[in-house]
């Protein structure tokens, strides 16, 4: 199967200070990647959709403007968090869409981010 | 809205039965369908998708899908504790500004006790 990773696979900071994370498609390219949020005992919620080279789309109540998506390559995309707060504290997890007629998306590892 | 559903959990089972997990979705316009499995504090892990009518088997697993019942399945044979975990149901579209878009169901957590 294809893979996906993801960097950090943990990340701890401050409130207030940004973090970026990456997202890289090692041996297909990604013409469509998504950013997904699971907090605890939940399910995974879609927060936005990114498309290389064109702006992201969001998920209804995700603020774009906090969480800023670029998808520069057809193997990179990178969420960033902005003025992170205790309640961003979650695990965001993207995976990678191979279209070529096929459906599958195939997962990162997923990042743990904590806000203190 | 679109919306997956998952028989709700636990589900437990002893070592060699089977597991049945189900999922029912509402957009009649799905077309893919995908089991994952996510251990906890992991990522999900692909199983098996389905896009046409009927069953689709690899190994132990086999996918079940009724479209006009808008309804997917997935039966585990002969399970061990290791597939213990929780499966989550995904739906996906594949027209428009949606393609290749997933909803998930909430999961049901699967506990294979030996």
């Amino acid at each position: 199967g294809a893979v996906v990773s993801q960097h950090p696979s943990w990340v701890i900071c401050k409130s207030g200070t940004s973090v970026k994370i990456e997202c890289r498609s090692l041996d297909f390219q990604a013409t469509t990647m998504f950013w997904y949020r699971q907090f605890p005992k939940q399910s995974l919620m879609l927060m936005a959709t990114s498309n290389e080279g064109s702006k992201a789309t969001y998920e209804q109540g995700v603020e774009k403007d906090k969480f800023l998506i670029n998808h520069a390559s057809l193997t990179l995309s990178t969420l960033t968090v902005t003025s992170a707060h205790p309640e961003d504290s979650s695990f965001y997890i993207c995976s990678a869409y191979g279209g070529r007629g096929s459906y599958e998306q195939y997962f990162g590892p997923g990042t743990r981010l904590t806000v203190t | 809205q679109k919306e997956v559903e998952q028989n709700s959990g636990p589900l437990s089972v002893p070592e060699g039965a089977i597991a049945s997990l189900n999922c029912t979705y509402s957009d009649r316009g799905s077309q893919s369908f995908f089991w994952y499995r996510q251990y906890s504090g992991k990522s999900p892990e692909l199983i098996m998708f389905i896009y046409s009518n009927g069953d689709k088997e690899d190994g132990r697993f086999t996918a079940q899908l009724n479209k006009a019942s808008q309804y997917v399945s997935l039966l585990i044979r002969d399970s061990q504790p290791s597939d213990s975990a929780t499966y989550l149901c995904a739906v996906g579209t594949a027209g428009g500004t949606s393609y290749g878009k997933l909803t998930f169901g909430q999961g049901t957590i699967l506990t294979v006790h030996p």
